[in-house]
């Protein structure tokens, strides 16, 4: 398995122009989700989905839409980026959302190796 | 979601055991306690979670205070490669709306 791939690693784009980032997972993970680091702080939340066509706003979506076609696929669109935007983008899959359980590949999130984009 | 404070970072010699603590004094009963580390660069891996009792894996041992509002995270025989930015979360397991609150983590630096 190839885990959480994301792309690209790396992404310069002036302000006010659009793109996606790209994430997908080959784990038959039904919950995914997006998150924002900025330097020395922990990750914050952007949106997330539990499953197929589902998807919820996190702590910080403004800027930022989601959609989840596929169980594997679910990529990040920024509208229209603005510096405040600059930041490293990580996205996680994990089998399930919130279940209990003592095994660690349930509801434990991998995460992909992230992207790292500058808006000028 | 219960908020946890960590040291800001720590200082560890390579072969002893680094003791990483987490205060979550306004834990509640349902939140599990969970540890992540994120090497420079990489994005988070899971370490190990815990609710009540003393939990042990291959790379780490979790130790729960009694009335839980503390842990630490133990790595047995540190070596240079866990050095990296760890990070406590506490959050409720089954629940479906749950979002992870991540803190800043301490940043441990294990020496020569």
């Amino acid at each position: 398995n190839a885990g959480v791939t994301q792309t690209p690693k790396f992404q310069v784009l002036k302000t006010g122009q659009s793109m996606t980032l790209q994430c997908a997972q080959d784990m038959n993970h039904e919950y995914m989700s997006w998150y924002r680091q900025d330097p020395g702080m922990g990750l914050r939340l952007i949106h997330y989905s539990v499953g197929a066509g589902i998807t919820d706003q996190g702590e910080v979506p403004n800027g930022y839409n989601v959609s989840r076609s596929t169980t594997e696929d679910f990529p990040l669109r920024l509208l229209s980026a603005a510096p405040s935007q600059t930041s490293v983008y990580f996205c996680a899959s994990s089998y399930t959302l919130g279940a209990f359980s003592r095994k660690r590949n349930t509801d434990t999130q991998y995460f992909g190796p992230g992207t790292r984009l500058t808006v000028l | 979601d219960a908020k946890t404070t960590q040291p800001t970072s720590m200082d560890c010699a390579e072969g002893r055991a680094a003791n990483l603590p987490c205060n979550h004094s306004t834990i509640s009963g349902n939140e599990y306690v969970y540890w992540y580390r994120q090497i420079h660069s990489q994005g988070p891996q899971y370490i190990i979670h815990g609710l009540k009792n003393n939990e042990t894996n291959e790379m780490a041992s979790l130790i729960i205070t009694e009335d839980r509002k503390s842990s630490t995270l133990i790595l047995p025989h540190a070596t240079l490669r866990d050095t990296a930015v760890y990070y406590c979360i506490v959050r409720v397991a089954e629940d479906s709306n749950y979002q992870l609150i991540w803190g800043a983590g301490t940043k441990l630096i294990i020496k020569p």
